[in-house]
């Protein structure tokens, strides 16, 4: 199945730091996501980004496609910023019709 | 974004015992996904939910031990059988449109077995 690699694995920043999150992937792919997982397990949808650019707010993401990576900044970091980011794509070969998750990277930023 | 409804939020189950854990929305979608993500770990996932019939399995999930059910486009469930401590995890419910798009996310049942 396709690969999933994210890095680094593990951040700590402190406020106001500017962060840049890396997920390279194996295969081509018809959706890619970012998701935010707070404390309490909830995933929050950051981006829908399967190519391209897109910003909301303090958050950005890019995704090229054709090299098969894609990244997430963040600026101007706020602690409640902290929390696991993950990538996840869905391999436009056909098969599952679910996500493939990354393995996340685990963001502590400090007052 | 659709409205996901997950319940329970969280419980404790003793060895031997049966969860079924209900997801809701709140509009009628094309696909819905049950996943686990172990303590500490990433997501898996466990299997497609598919209307009307049986769910479609990912590697190393089976159908005795993890039933799921989705009578209707809004409705499913999943029923972790014959618990053992190693099943304490989350499990998610997750639902999107058509193959490719946006995946949404309801807020989680954390199991813990004793």
């Amino acid at each position: 199945g396709i690969q999933v690699e994210q890095s680094p694995p593990d951040l700590i920043l402190q406020e106001g730091a500017n962060s840049t999150l890396r997920c390279n992937f194996s295969d081509s792919v018809n959706n890619l996501q970012w998701f935010h997982q707070n404390p309490w397990g909830q995933l929050i949808n950051l981006f829908y980004i399967p190519s391209g650019t897109k910003q909301n707010g303090r958050l950005s993401a890019t995704t090229v496609a054709t090299e098969r990576y894609s990244l997430l900044y963040i600026s101007s970091s706020q602690t409640t910023d902290s929390g696991v980011y993950f990538c996840a794509v869905l391999y436009s070969g056909g098969g599952a019709d679910g996500l493939t998750f990354g393995k996340g990277t685990h963001l502590i930023i400090q007052p | 974004s659709a409205v996901i409804s997950q319940k329970p939020s969280r419980d404790i189950c003793q060895r031997g015992t049966s969860l079924t854990i209900q997801c809701q929305v709140d509009s009628q979608v094309t696909m819905m996904f049950w996943y686990r993500q172990q303590p500490g770990q990433s997501l898996t996932l466990i299997a497609t939910a598919n209307q009307g019939s049986e769910a479609t399995y990912e590697s190393g999930f089976v159908i005795d031990k993890f039933p799921i059910s989705r009578p209707n486009l809004t409705f499913s469930t999943l029923t972790v059988s014959n618990m053992s401590p190693e099943d304490s995890s989350i499990y998610l419910c997750s639902v999107s449109g058509p193959r490719g798009t946006e995946a949404f996310f309801g807020q989680g049942t954390r199991l813990t077995v004793v």
